[in-house]
């Protein structure tokens, strides 16, 4: 079975900095799909930013861009130039095209020092 | 296009009642996917279905669980004899077919008393 782990349960950064945010997951699969969702505090889940693992290159939207190492199964998120509006849940998916629906990790609660 | 949306955002009920949420997908998504999420744990996989046929669903899927999507567009989750344990947020999403990103929606809130 498909695992994801995030081990930051939380994590900080002040306001214009960067943050980077780790995910590790495990899965026998070569094709699929991997995800970072920001869940703000009683707001619905939105998708920040999608890799397929097909793709060599590392995936950027704007100031969000992931380090994804295939071999070490790593899939990290960096945030550049932190906004007060990042502040929120993130949480990492995988998902192939065997077993459609996402496994999620347990999220890193993400503060946003002014 | 709206997005995903639910209904209701928030439920209390007292134990062994039943309840119902519906979801309404994105137009143009023939999958729809059901999760569950508790507080501070990420979302839970309960089901999904592919237009209207019901594809795969989780152990967490108790028999007191029953999800339809009859026409292939809304879908409604019922939750028979509710117990404390379904407390949670009960999140829809869908996607088109030929992507794997899934939208979802705000989620309807559960409380069982």
């Amino acid at each position: 079975a498909q695992t994801v782990t995030q081990s930051q349960p939380e994590m900080s950064v002040q306001e214009a900095e960067t943050v980077t945010l780790s995910c590790t997951y495990d899965t026998s699969e070569s094709d699929y799909y991997l995800f970072w969702y920001k869940q703000p505090p009683s707001r619905q889940m939105i998708l920040v930013i999608r890799q397929e693992a097909y793709k060599q290159q590392n995936a950027t939207e704007n100031r969000f861009s992931v380090n994804f190492q295939k071999a070490a199964k790593s899939f990290s998120l960096k945030i550049s130039d932190s906004q007060l509006g990042d502040a929120a849940m993130y949480f990492c998916a995988y998902g192939d095209t065997g077993r459609r629906a996402l496994t999620f990790g347990s999220g890193t609660r993400l503060q946003v020092q002014p | 296009d709206t997005g995903v949306s639910q209904d209701p955002r928030h439920k209390i009920t007292k134990r062994g009642q039943n309840v119902t949420f519906r979801c309404d997908p994105i137009s143009e998504h023939n999958r729809l996917y059901w999760y569950r999420q508790t507080l501070g744990q990420g979302p839970e996989f309960l089901t999904y279905f592919q237009n209207e046929a019901q594809l795969e669903k989780s152990r967490l899927l108790s028999d007191r669980f029953s999800a339809e999507r009859p026409k292939g567009s809304f879908s409604t989750l019922e939750i028979q004899r509710t117990e404390q344990g379904d407390s949670a947020m009960y999140l829809c999403a869908s996607s088109f077919v030929e992507q794997e990103t899934q939208y979802f929606g705000p989620g309807t809130r559960l409380l069982v008393l």
